[in-house]
């Protein structure tokens, strides 16, 4: 069990706009810990989405965005592709556990 | 372009050590700007972190594994290893080595290896 709750599934027809939450607590995302995301296509390694909070890695579509308030933060992805299908995962920092940790993760359906 | 390439045995027995090292090209490991670390993945599970290092050797472990883990670093061979002891079937996953970027905190990931599944056999 993730400190950072995460949807376990999403799902949206091609074009559509999705968001992933991502909420934690006064420990990590609360605390003002940035949040970075990461897409995992099925058999690959995960790749750095966003990182930040809401900052795309060179490479990354403007199509992905992120963003962050309070206790949570949000991966949206608008014009949504087939190959957007994945699984999505956050991450920050947690000073009760005075470590990074992960979101337990998001699997996204492209219907 | 920077890759990494995790290498070591697919199987382990349990109760036995499991040793992996992460090959780095494309840079250099004494690179002041980042941090090497290892993550793991069990089939069909979330990624859980493990440990990360810099190239002086100043290390950090996650607390859950403290007790059995330790990772080093060799700048002379551009690698860095991770050495997890007392394994049993928990600790069956595919394990990836990563950069962390240490510009932003928390550090987050921007490059991974392809990752290597090790299996603990009783």
């Amino acid at each position: 069990q993730s400190v950072l709750t995460q949807p376990s599934s999403v799902s949206g027809a091609p074009g559509q706009r999705v968001t992933i939450s991502c909420t934690g607590s006064s420990s990590n995302i609360g605390a003002g810990y940035d949040v970075h995301w990461y897409q995992q296509l099925p058999g690959t390694a995960p790749k750095l989405l966003i990182y930040g909070n809401n900052n795309r890695p060179s490479g990354v579509p403007d199509r992905f965005s992120g963003s962050k308030s309070g206790t949570s933060a949000s991966l949206a992805i608008s014009g949504l592709q087939a190959e957007d299908e994945a699984d999505y995962y956050c991450q920050s920092y947690d000073s009760s556990l005075s470590g990074s940790v992960f979101g337990g993760g998001t699997k996204l359906t492209v219907l | 372009q920077l890759q990494l390439q995790e290498s070591g045995p697919g199987l382990v027995k349990s109760s036995e050590t499991l040793s992996l090292t992460c090959s780095v090209s494309g840079g250099s490991i004494t690179s002041s700007s980042h941090y090497w670390g290892w993550i793991r993945q069990p089939p069909g599970k979330g990624l859980e972190w493990l440990g990360y290092i810099y190239h002086s050797g100043s290390s950090f472990y996650n607390p859950s594994f403290k007790s059995r883990i330790s990772i080093s670093v060799d700048t002379s061979k551009n690698q860095f290893s991770l050495r997890l002891d007392s394994v049993t079937a928990a600790d069956t996953a595919v394990y990836y080595c990563a950069r962390l970027d240490g510009y932003h905190r928390p550090f987050p990931l921007d490059y991974w290896g392809q990752g290597t599944l090790v299996t603990v056999s009783s």
